[in-house]
């Protein structure tokens, strides 16, 4: 099983432009979630999945879409990308919310 | 929603010591769980512990719900030890998982 597979590894964009971070997952888990992380300030949710069709924002949506259209895949959105984008992104996913969360490893995006 | 305190922030070991990392949480919390995010920058899930004692080899973690606090012992550290440790959960708000801000451990040789 490849586990949680995220692309690209790395990124860099212009301010302004828009790209998508892809997520997908073999484990037939339930649950997928994305977060970013910043120096000193650990791992921040951005939105979940708790199955395919439903989502729901955590602690900093703001500037990111997602959506779950079937259960492996749980792509998110830059719509307009900023400098304080800048960050890496993780995915993860789990069978359930209550289960182990398994991370992929890592979108590293630069915004200029 | 819940806030995640880690202590100690930062934390150097020499090989072969023991060290207890604390989360403390400021409201009742399910999903607790522990990962240690390596130099590499690779997140691995330690443990998933809501409540009670688990051990896995030289680590192990004990989580007292009813007090909103877990702690992760290390015995006998080894350099491979090293990395940031993170403790998270949910406060009732399923599937909104929240990190702390984690433990930076060096061990040196």
């Amino acid at each position: 099983n490849a586990g949680v597979t995220q692309t690209p590894k790395f990124q860099v964009l212009k301010t302004g432009q828009s790209m998508t971070l892809q997520c997908a997952q073999d484990m037939n888990h339930e649950y997928m979630s994305w977060y970013r992380q910043d120096p000193g300030m650990g791992l921040r949710l951005i939105h979940y999945s708790v199955g395919a069709g439903i989502t729901d924002q955590g602690e900093v949506p703001n500037g990111y879409n997602v959506s779950r259209s079937t259960t492996e895949d749980f792509p998110l959105r830059l719509l307009s990308a900023a400098p304080s984008q800048t960050s890496v992104y993780f995915c993860a996913s789990s069978y359930g919310y209550n289960s182990p969360l398994h991370f992929g490893n890592g979108t590293r995006l630069t915004v200029t | 929603g819940i806030q995640v305190e880690q202590s100690p922030p930062d934390l150097i070991l020499q090989e072969g010591a023991n060290s207890t990392l604390r989360c403390n949480f400021s409201d009742s919390v399910n999903n607790l769980q522990w990962f240690h995010q390596n130099p590499w920058g690779q997140l691995i899930n330690l443990f998933y512990i809501p409540s009670g004692t688990k051990q896995n080899g030289r680590l192990s973690a004990t989580t007292v719900a009813t007090e909103r606090y877990s702690l992760l012992y290390i015995s006998s550290s080894q350099t491979t030890d090293s990395g940031v440790y993170f403790c998270a959960g949910d406060g009732g708000s399923q599937g909104n998982l929240i990190f702390g801000k984690g433990t930076k451990l060096s061990v040196k040789p």
